[in-house]
């Protein structure tokens, strides 16, 4: 059974960095482009960025190149996602997905991860 | 890179069809057959109805159908469901973007 599982709630202040996962598991984690996506309290879906865990090949949406990291761990089958410096404006869940084709459709997501940045 | 455009809400009565658009250009949903269908229930991560245009998942109810007209992607749900009463989003491969993908602004589908 492919499974996305996702790290827990994060509570942070404004300035402080954070590392969320998600560990894939069920089906070949090399093989699939594993993309993150943010949705804003009662707003739509983002997609941020996508990585290829075989070669680690990573694509960014412009809105945040810059401003969050993607990487993957293939040895333990984990996709990550990454701040420096987390704003208020980072508060969102966040969602893994594992794309099933060059179409970027998506069969399997992770539960999500609520991060709430607040002082 | 915009989002695809579709429409805030769309109701309908039980048994009815409704139809949600996705308009975007010919650099993704008018230029690739690359368009996908997601469903979101308040609190639960987004389910695929529809993938590329018109193919549906095994699982997905047959009430559920894709289709595309240049650069207007179209999901029609026919004979409305209360459990139907979700959050919409399509999403297509894009040329405009590294990325290469981009989602639609989302539609509420209210069951009258």
């Amino acid at each position: 059974e492919v499974q996305l599982v996702q790290s827990g709630a994060e509570v942070k202040k404004p300035g402080e960095s954070l590392k969320i996962s998600c560990k894939g598991s069920g089906y070949s984690f090399t093989s699939y482009w594993i993309g993150w996506v943010r949705q804003m309290p009662g707003k739509g879906l983002e997609w941020m960025g996508i990585i290829y865990p075989g070669d680690s090949d990573t694509r960014y949406s412009p809105s945040f190149q810059g401003q969050v990291t993607i990487s993957a761990d293939k040895s333990i089958s984990t996709a990550y996602l990454q701040w420096s410096s987390l704003k208020a404006s980072d508060t969102a869940m966040y969602y893994c997905a594992r794309l099933d084709s060059y179409s970027g459709y998506v069969v399997y997501w992770g539960q999500g991860t609520l991060v709430t940045v607040s002082s | 890179q915009s989002a695809l455009t579709q429409p805030a809400s769309v109701s309908g009565s039980p048994g009815q069809s409704i139809t949600i658009s996705c308009t975007g250009t010919s650099s993704d949903v008018g230029g690739y057959n690359y368009v996908s269908w997601y469903q979101q229930h308040p609190g639960k991560a987004p389910k695929l109805m529809i993938y590329e245009v018109s193919n549906r998942p095994s699982g997905v109810s047959n009430r559920f159908s894709g289709s595309k007209s240049g650069n207007t992607a179209s999901l029609t749900i026919s004979g409305l469901q209360a459990e139907d009463e979700a959050d919409y989003y399509c999403s297509s491969y894009t040329s405009s973007s590294t990325l290469g993908y981009v989602f639609g602004t989302g539609t509420k589908v209210t069951v009258l």
